[in-house]
């Protein structure tokens, strides 16, 4: 999982505060995805991306939640108005491509979010 | 639907024992990977395996092994000689390839290991 850089590691937010939280893809990754883990479960995707582009959010809540790569810079998860039932961690992974091969998607060590 | 099963929420072993991980895969797509990975107490996802559903032959990396069976939907995974080291919690997951897919993982729920010296 070297390369994928996520920040913060660890967040606190007060209830109804914004939390933002980056991601940099490994070098030549062009895709990008966020998966949260909420405590004593498994990983659940929210959402993929590619430059500029959301290309699958069925698993984002909502409301509150958004998600953008823009053409530089990160990828950025945004949660807004947090709730205490947003704590968890938050992982982002990156890969190559969609397609058969190149496919391994490599994970980010985590950003975990605890609501005050 | 898609699903992943790990049926095994928690194994403990004494060091040098042999265990094996189970993960059962539901999918009626023909294209597809699986996946296994680690998670230390430290709480990153360490990529462990990645297998197409094309090639079942079984793969030996050091301690580690897997076997893939279609016939059964499984992907095991077995640890040989475990280590305190290899205590954590080991996820499996699924991605679907075929057309219209997004190559997105379905994870299994993991399995925690405990090693004990």
């Amino acid at each position: 999982n070297a390369g994928v850089m996520q920040n913060p590691r660890h967040l606190v937010r007060r209830r109804g505060q914004e939390a933002r939280l980056r991601c940099s893809p490994m070098k030549g990754h062009s895709h990008v995805y966020w998966y949260r883990q909420l405590p004593e479960e498994g990983l659940k995707f929210m959402v993929y991306l590619q430059k500029e582009n959301i290309i699958d959010e069925s698993g984002m809540p909502k409301e509150r939640f958004s998600a953008e790569f823009p053409k530089e810079g990160p990828s950025i998860l945004r949660i807004q108005q947090v709730v205490r039932g947003d704590s968890a961690a938050y992982f982002c992974a990156s890969s190559t491509g969609a397609g058969l091969a190149g496919n391994t998607i490599y994970f980010g060590e985590g950003s975990w979010l605890t609501v005050v | 639907a898609q699903k992943v099963t790990q049926a095994q929420t928690e194994i403990s072993v004494v060091e040098k024992e042999d265990v094996t991980l189970d993960c059962v895969y539901e999918t009626r797509d023909t294209t597809y990977y699986l996946f296994w990975y680690k998670q230390p107490p430290s709480g990153e996802l360490v990529f462990l395996i990645r297998r197409n559903s094309f090639d079942e032959q079984n793969e030996i990396s050091g301690r580690y092994s897997w076997n893939f069976q279609k016939s059964t939907s499984s992907f095991n995974f077995t640890i040989t000689a475990s280590q305190v080291v290899d205590s954590a919690v080991y996820f499996c997951a699924l991605s679907l390839h075929g057309s219209g897919n997004t190559g997105k993982l379905i994870f299994g729920q993991g399995t925690t290991l405990q090693v004990k010296p």
